[in-house]
């Protein structure tokens, strides 16, 4: 089976600060995707970053990159230079779109 | 489309009425998928096709969920004799391939209420 595991159910951080959220998860297969996807109020899931588990280099948008470590199974997101408009529900997801509960995150001016 | 488009946006139903939820993907998109959000929550998976075939419905919760898509593009989840339960987001994705190779693009999906 696989599984997606976000341990902080809530963060917040100050504006221009850098934030980290983190996600394990398990599975079996060799060759998979993660994704980290974020959901404003308007519930409209827009994709952050995407990683492919054979790339050892970590994937980078901008302010956003990843910390992949697939021996431990772990894809955390680091928000750098955080903005307002950054406050949304983050979503760790696997390839076929396995969920994690979601970190609410709320930038503060 | 330009993007994925879901309708209704807003859909009430009396508890034992039957709906039916539908998602336009993203032209020549080849992949779609079916989520239940409830509030508060991550997404759910219910179901996958891979153009006309339903690959995967593991996620449907019971035998009142039904989904098909027939022509390998629009998309209807069918709920019958609904109950409170079943009140959530319904969100639909679509995929030019699968695995994730060319991502997803969500709809902004229906939420369902049931009274």
């Amino acid at each position: 089976a696989q599984t997606v595991t976000q341990s902080q159910p809530e963060m917040s951080v100050q504006e221009a600060e850098t934030v980290t959220l983190s996600c394990t998860y398990d599975t079996s297969e060799s060759n998979y995707y993660l994704f980290w996807y974020k959901q404003p109020p308007s519930r409209q899931m827009i994709l952050v970053i995407r990683q492919e588990a054979y790339k050892q280099q970590n994937a980078t948008e901008n302010r956003f990159s990843v910390n992949f470590q697939k021996a431990a199974k772990s894809f955390s997101l680091k928000i750098s230079d955080s903005q307002l408009g950054d406050t949304a529900m983050y979503f760790c997801a696997f390839s076929f779109m396995r969920f994690g509960a979601g970190t609410r995150l709320t930038v503060k001016p | 489309g330009a993007g994925v488009s879901q309708s209704p946006r807003y859909k009430v139903a009396k508890r034992g009425q039957d709906v039916a939820l539908r998602c336009d993907p993203i032209s020549g998109h080849v992949s779609l998928f079916w989520y239940q959000q409830a509030l508060g929550q991550g997404p759910e998976f219910l179901t996958y096709f891979q153009n006309e075939a339903q690959l995967d419905k593991s996620g449907l919760p019971s035998d009142r969920f039904f989904a098909e898509r027939p022509e390998g593009s629009v998309s209807t989840l069918k709920i019958q004799r609904t109950q409170q339960e079943d009140s959530a987001v319904y969100l639909c994705a679509s995929s030019l391939g699968d695995r994730g190779v060319y991502g997803y693009t969500f709809g902004s999906g229906t939420r369902l209420t049931v009274v």
